[in-house]
């Protein structure tokens, strides 16, 4: 998984504190998408962004949840005011251009809530 | 909503067999892609296949995008320990709007 950096790789936060998740794309990459995977389940879809420009977020939260991908700097994904439901494995995936490119992943960030 | 059915969901064979699983869609993309991920890690790219009937191997692994456009198949030849993993199938439809399968999970018997 080289090229796409998360981090921290692992993320402990109490219930009620702020969640912050951090993804640089590979070299070259200008599309960013964040995934969410529970144990033994499969990827699902939160939110696809370009540089300053949310795409698509129908996979994400209304309340809580926010993500932005900033023309300087890494996508962030962003989960206020945490929850025990929030713990999860969070996966950037990112890709050269919006149609038909295949998309690279992170190795992700496992976040616990105490 | 579109939903991307792997078969089968678990294999358990013995080192040396060859694996074959599917994925299957209700609708027809122009794109799908096989990843592999090991526990703990992030979903790694095997094969990404672009035109209907298309084959395409890398090392022990062949993969197929079916003619009809609604499936494709992953096949992976004389099978070692560390082929052990969650394969997903993924893809994009013809709207550009890109799908995960559920999953085969392979464990291989030394």
């Amino acid at each position: 998984n080289a090229g796409v950096m998360q981090n921290p790789r692992h993320l402990v936060r109490r219930r009620g504190q702020e969640a912050r998740l951090r993804c640089s794309p590979m070299k070259g990459h200008s599309h960013v998408y964040w995934y969410r995977q529970l144990p033994e389940e499969g990827l699902k879809f939160m939110v696809y962004l370009q540089k300053e420009n949310i795409i698509d977020e129908s996979g994400m939260p209304k309340e809580r949840f926010s993500a932005e991908f900033p023309k300087e700097g890494p996508s962030i994904l962003r989960i206020q005011q945490v929850v025990r439901g929030d713990s999860a494995a969070y996966f950037c995936a990112s890709s050269r251009g919006p149609t038909y490119q295949p998309q690279h992943f992170g190795d992700g960030t496992r976040l616990s809530i105490l | 909503g579109q939903q991307l059915n792997q078969s089968p969901q678990s294999m358990f064979i013995q080192e040396g067999e060859d694996v074959s699983m599917n994925c299957t869609s209700s609708s027809i993309f122009n794109t799908w892609l096989w990843y592999k991920q090991d526990p703990g890690e992030g979903p790694v790219l095997l094969i990404a296949l672009y035109k209907a009937g298309e084959l395409t191997s890398n090392g022990r692994l062949t993969a197929q995008f079916g003619i009809t456009r609604k499936d494709s198949f992953l096949n992976i030849s004389a099978s070692i320990p560390s082929d052990v993993g969650i394969y997903f199938c993924a893809g994009y439809n013809t709207g550009n709007q890109f799908y995960f399968g559920t999953g085969t999970s392979l464990t291989v018997i030394p």
